[in-house]
Order: structure tokens, then sequence, then C-alpha cells
């Protein structure tokens, strides 16, 4: 079956701009997640959703960044005012349930600001 | 946040050998375990996961041991072949919410 989708898996941006990155998690997945990983990094949280919850958005990193997820389905980041330090692997991740349940990552995207 | 470490950040292994890859963690509430592969260019992938009702759990070629005295956590891979060469990370879970990543650790397997 098809697993978690990201698009784009590439995107050059200049400072200032803004981004938004999509995810297509698995269908029927309830959780959905977006962490961050910097070069030779592990993965930093950004947000959760979690069916019709209020998502919890402890990890974003500023409030220029920010999440939706529409129908409990696709999901959009958007970074505004891209840094250069935004510069990293977004990835998106989808889970079953809030169980016990292993997360699927979708390939990433990688965004650079140039 | 929650720390969740890694003990080695390289480790190079003969094929054939075991391998043992190891993670510290932070919190004493955690109550659920995955190690995941990461090869490069790709998404993490899930290889095993442990709650923390259990000490150990078996895979293929894979192990997990969970120590919760001392907050460790580590990956066993039986056999190591050169597939098995990417960065692991270990992922710790509080209440089935959120989770927490390590900084990985880097596995090379010399042929």
């Amino acid at each position: 079956g098809a697993g978690v989708s990201q698009s784009p898996s590439n995107k050059v941006t200049e400072k200032g701009k803004d981004v938004e990155l999509r995810c297509d998690p698995i269908s029927g997945h309830t959780a959905l997640y977006w962490y961050r990983q910097s070069l030779g990094q592990g993965l930093e949280f950004l947000i959760y959703f979690q069916g019709n919850s209020a998502p919890d958005k402890s990890g974003l990193p500023s409030d220029r960044f920010s999440a939706e997820r529409t129908g409990g389905s696709v999901s959009t980041l958007t970074i505004q005012r891209t840094q250069q330090e935004d510069s990293a692997v977004y990835l998106c991740a989808s889970r079953l349930s809030g169980g016990a349940d292993t997360q699927y990552f979708g390939p990433g995207t990688r965004l650079t600001v140039l | 946040g929650e720390s969740v470490g890694l003990h080695l950040p390289t480790l190079s292994v003969q094929e054939g050998d075991n391998s043992i890859i190891n993670c510290a963690y932070s919190n004493s509430a955690s109550d659920y375990f995955i190690w995941y592969k990461q090869e490069s260019g790709k998404g993490p992938q899930f290889i095993i996961d442990i709650r923390s009702n259990m000490d150990k759990r078996q895979g293929q070629r894979v192990t997990v041991l969970l120590n919760k005295t001392v907050k460790h956590l580590s990956l066993q891979i039986a056999a190591t072949q050169p597939g098995d060469s990417a960065v692991y990370f270990c992922a710790e879970n509080i209440n089935f919410n959120k989770f927490y990543f390590g900084s990985g650790t880097k596995l090379n397997v010399k042929p």
C-alpha cells in the first residue's frame, strides 16, 4: 500500500520568502507529526496532530512556523520569511492512532534557504 | 525538552560480527521505545519497539534490551551485513504521544 508521501522532495528558496511543505499521510492514520532534521543531527519535534484534538505545537521554533491539517488527512507546514537556519530536511510521519503504534515516515523535504 | 542520547556517534564493525548500539534516556516516565534505521536520503524506518513493561524483545536478527533502572536502551544486530550500514536512532515516547529522538549512531559495516 501507499506510504507517507511528501512534496516537494527538494525546495530551494531565497531568504525572506515563504514556503509550504506538504505531507500526505497513510490513509486512515489519525496521528501526524512534523520533524526537522539538520545535517548529521537527530530529529527535532515540531508539531503533532491527533484526530480532531488541538495540535501540540510545543516544538515549533518560532511564530514563523505554522501547520495545519485539513479534513484529518493532508497536512501543510508553512514557514514564513525563511531564514538560512531554517535549512534542513523536514520529515512527516503518520501513525494509526495515539496508542503504542509506530510512526511511518515520509522521505522528507530538503529545504535550502539561500 | 526530553533528553535521549547515544553513547557512540560512530560504530564500525566487520561484516558478520554482532553490533550493539546504545542509547540513554532521561525520563523515567517514558513507556514506549523505538529503534529506527535511516539510510542516506531516506526517512527513518522502524526496526523494533519495546514497551516499558518488558526488558527484552527480539525480531529478525535484532534484539532490543531495556534497562529501566539505569534508563538505558540497546539495539543488538546479529551477523551484521553491509545493508545494515545506516544511522540508527532511538526514540522515547511518553503517554503514547510525542516522540523524542536521540542524535543517532552511524553504523559502518566493513566487508
